[in-house]
């Protein structure tokens, strides 16, 4: 059974601090490699991605940093705030019969404090 | 541009009854999804379409869920009899395209159908 292993599994943050979460793929074969972050309540939505043809990519005070060798990829949140306390979940694709499927990391809860 | 549409929201059975979700993708969006999420875990993927036909049901119980894409748009899953581990989020998604060769990218996701088997 192909696994993505993240930690850690919660985290708590100071507002203005950086969170960082941490995930490990199996597969040498994964092309995309996604962050979806879910509010309570509602459903997953993609925050940041990256292809492994480059080793970081920051969009506004989030940046994913891509280790190919290591099999491992991490999210930060720079100055984080109270309006980023979510689940956090990494991502990769595994193959099924029809081509590729997600499979999803067990989710790092952040809590950041005011 | 409207999002996915999931009903119902919140559900509660008894063991042993059953139950069928809906789930309408984004049109055009080509590969829906099913994913279980038990609560502080992470999705499960419990079948894939590729427009109406499956791609990967390798971790739905069969026994008890089945699923179904008509006319490669709309969805339904069902349960039944349902257990008390079938307590979860049912998430639906879909993608605009899932290729054998690449990943093409984002799942856009439900908000979720909540189900409680008391």
């Amino acid at each position: 059974q192909q696994q993505v292993k993240q930690s850690p599994q919660s985290l708590i943050v100071q507002k203005g601090g950086i969170s960082i979460i941490n995930c490990a793929y199996e597969n040498t074969a994964f092309d995309y490699f996604p962050w979806y972050q879910q509010f309570p309540g509602k459903g997953p939505a993609l925050l940041i991605a990256i292809r492994p043809d480059v080793s970081e990519k920051k969009e506004g005070r989030f940046t994913i940093s891509f280790n190919k060798s290591a099999k491992q990829f991490s999210l930060h949140i720079m100055d984080s705030q109270p309006g980023d306390s979510a689940t956090y979940f990494c991502a990769a694709p595994g193959r099924n019969t029809g081509g590729f499927k997600t499979i999803f990391g067990a989710g790092t809860r952040l809590f950041v404090k005011a | 541009e409207a999002g996915v549409a999931q009903s119902p929201r919140y559900k509660i059975i008894e063991k042993r009854q059953s139950v069928a979700f809906w789930c309408n993708p984004i049109s055009g969006h080509a590969t829906l999804y099913w994913y279980q999420q038990i609560l502080g875990q992470g999705p499960k993927l419990l079948i894939q379409f590729q427009n109406n036909g499956v791609v990967d049901d390798s971790q739905l119980p069969k026994d008890r869920f089945s699923a179904e894409r008509l006319k490669g748009v709309d969805s339904t899953l069902k349960i039944q009899p349902a257990k008390l581990e079938d307590s979860a989020v049912y998430l639906c998604a879909s993608s605009f395209f899932s290729s054998g060769r690449k990943n093409t990218g984002e799942l856009f996701f439900g908000e979720g159908s909540r189900l409680t088997v008391l």
